[in-house]
């Protein structure tokens, strides 16, 4: 149980354009969602905390004009980098909490974003 | 807010050997400790986890120790094998919002 998944696991796209990633609940209902960056080497870092039918909660320093996040439903949420930079080529990570289990995420497999 | 340090950044055993990654913590409200452990372009996967109500807890090859006083947490691997080669990240995080701070990570190298 507690599976998430991404979509797409890896993409690479041209400067300027946009590019959307999801990450599903496939076998709970998640009530919070988190999005993470991560750097070759390096920690997790939290971009922004969703939940379900209301706005994004985003960390110090992350734009959120530039990483739109949307929690539409209770096993969806999406992350869409708009007007891609090559600076924005990283690992992203989700992770989901499951209603009534406050302390436990669960993380997605990841999406290798390249933009050239 | 919360911040986590955790040593080594690096460490490197011999098969068989135990390996300890330790992490310290600022917040003493802090009350929810996991590890994880992610192997390389995977995601993280939670090991093992301790809340402060509890000092020590083992799960086979793994135990982690909790002191709230001084405020830091270890993780303990005994009879190491090549397949706990991985990053292996601390987080701590407190009751509310339950959003973790994560350690910058240890990378296990156990030698066979």
């Amino acid at each position: 149980g507690a599976v998430v998944s991404q979509h797409p696991s890896w993409v690479i796209c041209k400067s300027g354009t946009s590019v959307k990633i999801e990450c599903r609940s496939l076998d709970f209902q998640a009530t919070t969602m988190f999005w993470y960056r991560q750097f070759p080497k390096q920690s997790l870092m939290l971009m922004a905390t969703s939940n379900e039918g209301s706005k994004a909660t985003y960390e110090q320093g992350v734009e959120k004009d530039k990483f739109l996040i949307n929690h539409a439903s209770l096993t969806l949420s999406t992350l869409t980098v708009t007007s891609a930079h090559p600076e924005d080529s990283s690992f992203y990570i989700c992770s989901a909490r499951a209603a009534g289990v406050p302390y436990e995420q669960y993380f997605g497999p990841g999406t290798r974003l390249t933009v050239t | 807010g919360e911040n986590v340090e955790q040593h080594p950044s690096t460490l490197s055993v011999q098969e068989g050997d135990s390996a300890v990654i330790k992490c310290t913590y600022s917040d003493s409200a802090s009350n929810y400790f996991p590890w994880y452990k992610q192997e390389l372009g995977k995601r993280p996967q939670l090991i093992i986890d301790i809340r402060s109500n509890v000092g020590e807890k083992k799960d086979q090859r793994i135990a982690v120790t909790l002191n709230k006083t001084a405020k830091h947490f270890s993780l303990h691997i005994t009879e190491t094998q090549p397949e706990d080669s991985a990053v292996y990240f601390c987080a701590a995080s407190m009751g509310g919002s339950y959003i973790p701070t994560f350690g910058r990570g240890t990378s296990l190298i156990v030698h066979p």
